[in-house]
């Protein structure tokens, strides 16, 4: 039962275009979404979050887009560089709920920007 | 200003033996989760503690499997008679108390389980 999913395991831009990653949910009790960046053998690194009470949340060069309607979230990077090469993952939380910490995750992305 | 500390990074295990995973959360943090990463997959939750409290434990195997956040020290993830698929990323993660900020959890670097 994958409650978040991320539907593209990779994703390949070019240095300074837009990289756009997609996030799906089921549940409808999830009101609070992050982004987190992985590193080969370092743990997970939160990069942005949104409220479900917003639908938009922009930090620096990351811009996250919530459509609750449609349960799907988006990960907006401009521009890419390289360094942004990473797997990306999705993560949701019933904020509201008992355990206002637990995250669930997608099963990520891979992001590779090439120069 | 350290961040989410775990240890060991690495552990080698043989079938049958113990494992201990320690975790030591950011200061200031009262919230504590285990979250496992199997090859090829996502981060799947595993428990959550407070100081000598399990709020939810619902991703925790059945046997084998038991955490602690005792009043003083480091959280324990302990994996007693281990076997191979328990070959695994193991993340803590910490986030402070819900009236401090939203749900944002901050991750260890992950003790790396290798079972023989």
């Amino acid at each position: 039962d994958q409650q978040v999913k991320q539907n593209s395991p990779s994703l390949s831009v070019q240095e300074g275009r837009i990289s756009i990653l997609n996030c799906d949910y089921t549940n409808s009790m999830f009101d609070y979404f992050l982004w987190y960046k992985k590193y080969p053998a370092e743990g997970p690194t939160f990069l942005i979050s949104i409220s479900s009470i917003k639908d938009k949340n922009e930090d620096g060069r990351f811009t996250v887009f919530l459509n609750k309607s449609a349960k799907h979230l988006s990960l907006h990077i401009v521009p890419s560089q390289p360094g942004d090469s990473a797997v990306y993952f999705c993560a949701a939380s019933d904020a509201g709920g008992t355990s206002y910490g637990k995250l669930t995750f997608g099963q990520g992305t891979i992001l590779t920007v090439h120069p | 200003n350290a961040g989410v500390m775990q240890n060991p990074r690495h552990l080698v295990r043989r079938r049958g033996q113990e494992a201990r995973l320690r975790c030591s959360p950011m200061k200031g943090h009262s919230h504590v989760y285990w979250y496992r990463q199997l090859p090829e997959e996502g981060l799947k939750f595993m428990v959550y503690l407070q100081k000598e409290n399990i709020i939810d434990e619902s991703g925790m195997p059945k046997e084998r499997f038991s955490a602690e956040f005792p009043k003083e020290g480091p959280s324990i993830l302990r994996i007693q008679q281990v076997v191979r698929g328990d070959s695994a990323a193991y993340f803590c993660a910490s986030s402070p108390q819900k009236d401090r900020g939203g749900p944002e959890a901050f991750f260890g670097q992950g003790t790396r389980l290798t079972v023989v």
